[in-house]
């Protein structure tokens, strides 16, 4: 079975300014990775997603990650980013012996975006 | 209209009360899942369904069971709910294919008093 790390629960950031947020697995076969965004009383929207190929993904918003196999990382970034990135984002595993590729997700990083 | 709906969006009851929420979705899913938000733990799987005949528990099932309707309705209860259900419910959607993405509904507040 795998497990998710998030690595931290809060990330304070200036406007314009560029934010990683690190998602740490761990995992004994292939997975699936993936980004979500909470933004204040909404529920989950994808921001982008690696099943295979190219390590480096690109989602919606300026979102990007990359996935990183020996380090088993998949951390998001941003260079800049606006007041309305500010929201809760999980970083999410799924496996082919994981309950019918149900999503592991990690606690959560709050991401507080100020000018 | 939304791909997958939940209701109801809120809902308060008391200790030892019977609740039910709902889950529809018009994509046609086979899979379907709930799960549960709690602050600082992120979201955790309840139950998942392959098929109207296919149900399965998942990491947190006690004190909860569902129902698969149709293809389209899934349903989770809480026969005698108690204040540490209080949370934020999702219901998802994934077609057969293994590596496709969740669909996620908008959410149920449940607040057991």
């Amino acid at each position: 079975a795998q497990s998710v790390t998030q690595l931290d629960s809060q990330v304070p950031v200036f406007e314009e300014a560029p934010v990683e947020l690190r998602c740490n697995y761990s995992s004994s076969v292939s997975v699936y990775l993936f980004w979500y965004v909470q933004y204040p009383n909404q529920g989950l929207q994808l921001l982008l997603k690696y099943l295979s190929g190219s390590t480096l993904v690109k989602g919606i918003n300026g979102f990007e990650a990359e996935f990183n196999k020996s380090q088993t990382s998949f951390h998001l970034r941003k260079p800049s980013v606006h007041i309305s990135d500010t929201a809760e984002y999980f970083c999410a595993v799924s496996e082919a012996s994981n309950s019918g590729y149900a999503l592991n997700f990690g606690k959560g990083t709050s991401l507080l975006v100020t000018p | 209209d939304a791909d997958v709906t939940q209701t109801p969006r809120n809902r308060i009851t008391k200790t030892g009360k019977r609740i039910m929420l709902e889950c529809s979705q018009t994509k046609g899913h086979d899979r379907m899942y709930w799960y549960r938000q709690d602050p600082g733990l992120g979201l955790r799987l309840i139950y998942y369904s392959f098929d109207v005949k296919d149900i399965n528990k998942g990491e947190i099932s006690d004190g909860y069971s569902v129902s698969r309707q149709a293809q389209a309705k899934f349903s989770l209860s809480l026969e005698s709910a108690i204040p540490n259900q209080t949370a934020l419910y999702f219901c998802a959607t994934r077609a057969e294919q293994a590596a496709d993405t969740q669909y996620f509904g908008p959410g149920t507040r449940l607040t057991v008093l």
